[in-house]
């Protein structure tokens, strides 16, 4: 199992960056797939998760600017996010997620790729 | 409420026993997970659902729980044991983490 993350760098306030994650191993189509963020000299943070039914979620603090996606006929799964601003910089972490097999709902991480920066600044 | 807390930091000697508590009272009724990071990489996944090991970790790494506090110990601490650990449990449709704990092998 191998996950790696591109389409990180340096973009200004308010503007836009789509993140990438290529699986090996496995399908990103029938699995739960999460991103995960940690800020400089910071914790992990939660972003957003995507269901293997294709149900989403997100983090409040990027609610209604970040979008989770896949490709379903592919390994690759995104994350489109929109009006950035400087407190998303982070190196985002793409994961595999493992379902509660009774509620469905997200549970933990059990593969992470190798994360990809995120600098927001003018 | 979803709020995990972590000592900062924990400091022991080589050989010695770890032990990082995570707290919040969504542990009594969610399970815990535990995660190594060492400096520059990825998390690791070293506990999950409080007390269970994933293959690969070693022995030395173990979970409990106790009311809205969960510890993970590691005993026979190495130099190697050195890093950030992250607790992070769920609420629904959520997850969320601990603020981290810094393990400095003395």
């Amino acid at each position: 199992v191998q996950l790696v993350e591109t389409g990180g760098g340096l973009i200004q306030p308010g503007g836009s960056l789509r993140l990438s994650c290529t699986a090996s191993g496995f399908a990103v189509s029938t699995n739960y797939m999460s991103w995960v963020r940690q800020a400089p000299g910071k914790g992990l943070e939660w972003v957003s998760v995507v269901y293997s039914g294709g149900r989403t979620n997100y983090a409040d603090a990027v609610k209604g600017r970040f979008t989770i996606s896949r490709d379903n006929s592919g390994d690759t799964l995104f994350l489109q996010m929109n009006s950035l601003r400087a407190e998303d910089t982070a190196v985002y972490f793409c994961a595999r997620t493992v379902p509660n097999a009774l509620t469905h709902h997200p549970t933990h991480f059990d593969h992470w790729g190798q994360g990809i920066l995120v600098t927001v600044s003018s | 409420s979803s709020e995990l807390t972590q000592p900062p930091s924990v400091s022991v000697s080589p050989g010695q026993t770890a032990r990082i508590t995570c707290s919040g009272d969504v542990l009594a009724k969610e399970y815990a997970y535990w995660y190594q990071q060492r400096s520059g990489q990825a998390p690791v996944l070293v506990i999950y659902k409080d007390t269970e090991r994933p293959s690969g970790i070693p022995e030395r790494f173990s979970g409990a729980s106790s009311g809205a506090t969960v510890t993970l110990t590691i005993s026979e601490v190495r130099a190697d044991d050195e890093g950030d650990y992250h607790c992070q449990s769920t609420d629904a449709s959520s997850v969320f983490f601990g603020g981290g704990t810094k393990l400095t092998v003395l």
